[in-house]
């Protein structure tokens, strides 16, 4: 079955490490995104990707960086620059429009970062 | 800005009822698509339904419906005959082209459902 998988489920930190998610589909969606979820909130986009070899910041970059030099591949990086990393972190897919609709995401499982 | 507002933080249903979701958002765009996520307990994020702005009748996915008020700017998700296992975070979200392939989405604070057997 096609889908979206994101590993590790649990990752911790140590003070000054990136550290790195990451996330791959089979999905053959040809854009890719990276969402963060804070407690009591909904999700809030980090980066995002059309296409290989490019991508854009999204509300809440700051910290963090992403690669895409695969179509299935698009894995964050969580850099030392991020101050309050401790979050949970979704991937999410989708392709292009049908026509003039634009098609949902679909997201991962997720990845639980902590710091130790 | 876009914005979506669920006002609901939590919400309780016995088995076999039915209950109802709420959601208002904001937007000056005539043209735009909504959706409702599930979150179980298991932290994946779920598609339930989607609501396109331009098609006046509303969306239904078996025991999952939407009241799409345009005008008021409301959408909410109506859960049929609820089962234990439809118990979840649900998230209302709204869609923003961002370009191509890529849109961006804005989701609301979500509403905490229980089942209660």
């Amino acid at each position: 079955d096609g889908g979206i998988t994101q590993s590790p489920k649990y990752l911790f930190r140590k003070e000054g490490q990136n550290v790195t998610l990451s996330c791959e589909q089979n999905l053959n969606h040809d854009a890719m995104y990276w969402y963060r979820q804070d407690p009591g909130q909904g999700l809030r986009l980090i980066y995002y990707s059309q296409i290989v070899n490019d991508f854009q910041k999204g509300d809440i970059a700051e910290g963090y960086s992403v690669s895409r030099e695969k179509k299935e591949s698009f894995p964050l990086t969580v850099t030392s620059a991020q101050k309050n990393p401790t979050a949970f972190y979704l991937c999410a897919s989708s392709k292009f429009p049908t026509g003039e609709v634009n098609q949902p995401q679909h997201f991962g499982d997720g990845t639980r970062l902590s710091i130790l | 800005a876009q914005t979506v507002t669920q006002s609901q933080p939590e919400m309780s249903v016995q088995e076999a009822e039915t209950v109802t979701l709420s959601c208002t958002y904001d937007t000056s765009e005539s043209d735009y698509y909504l959706f409702w996520y599930k979150q179980p307990p298991s932290r994946q994020m779920i598609l339930v339904i989607r609501q396109e702005a331009y098609k006046q009748q509303n969306a239904t996915e078996n025991r999952f419906s939407v009241n799409f008020q345009k005008a008021a700017k409301s959408f909410s998700l109506k859960i049929s005959d609820s089962q234990l296992g439809d118990a979840a975070m649900y998230f209302c979200a709204y869609l923003i082209p961002l370009g191509g392939a890529t849109n961006k989405l804005i989701f609301g604070t979500g509403t905490l459902l229980a089942v209660q057997p």
